[in-house]
């Protein structure tokens, strides 16, 4: 079974831009375009914030992006902003199944 | 509007069941699955499993497989959660998420719709 390894915390300051990493163990991870990314601020529900690794919903900020090197995904937010402190979270297929599926450990994001 | 509205919260002693609804509206219900992810204090999101409401398919998690049933009741848009011989771990806040689902199977990992959590605090 994949896990996703992302980085505990990562920080910016308004303006900047940063990437949060999501590391797949399983090499077949790589091969689909099944990456989603979600924000969660505390006590409320996370929202979905990229999709088939590049995709943005409908009411998602531009300064959003996602993209995808082998069994690495990525999430860059620009132009930091107070709002963006966050956790965040990648998700993909657990490895055996696309069927069964899978959570990253969850980034902090503390804009400085 | 697509809504996801979830039962209150519950307190369960250790060994007990608990069964967590999720009512849907705003959407064809049948035209998608409901995923249950859940959330113990301080820590990540840790998907359970998910249900097709088009032909009740499900597929669960390895760690909570044997203990976790869900379901759908389509004549009231609604989903259903049981988790079974609860344990202190098993605190947490439970979510339910719209999920795509084709054919009967859900092979996309994307929530779009979530609901506003569920807390099920298991103590004796």
């Amino acid at each position: 079974q994949s896990a996703l390894t992302q980085p505990a915390s990562v920080s910016g300051s308004p303006g900047q831009s940063i990437t949060i990493s999501c590391t797949a163990t399983s090499s077949d991870v790589g091969s689909y375009n099944l990456v989603s990314w979600y924000q969660q601020h505390p006590g409320k529900a996370p929202k979905l914030i990229i999709y088939e690794d590049i995709k943005r919903p409908s009411g998602v900020s531009d300064r959003f992006s996602g993209s995808k090197s082998g069994n690495t995904a990525s999430l860059t937010i620009s132009g930091l902003q107070a709002e963006d402190e966050a956790d965040y979270y990648c998700c993909s297929y657990a490895g055996t199944s696309t069927f069964t599926w899978v959570f990253g450990g969850g980034t902090k994001l503390t804009v400085l | 509007q697509v809504q996801l509205v979830q039962s209150g919260a519950e307190v369960k002693k250790p060994g007990a069941s608990v069964k967590v609804s999720c009512k849907a509206s705003g959407y064809t219900f049948t035209n998608y699955g409901i995923s249950w992810v859940r959330q113990a204090p301080g820590q990540g999101l840790e998907w359970m499993g998910w249900v097709s409401a088009y032909n009740a398919k499900t597929n669960y998690a390895q760690k909570v497989q044997g203990r976790v049933t869900l379901t759908t009741d389509t004549s009231t848009s609604t989903a259903y959660m049981e988790l079974r011989s609860l344990r202190s771990d098993d605190t947490a806040v439970y979510y339910c998420a719209r999920t795509y689902c084709s054919g009967g199977s859900c092979y996309k990992p994307e929530f779009d719709y979530w609901g506003q959590g569920t807390l099920v605090t298991v103590s004796s």
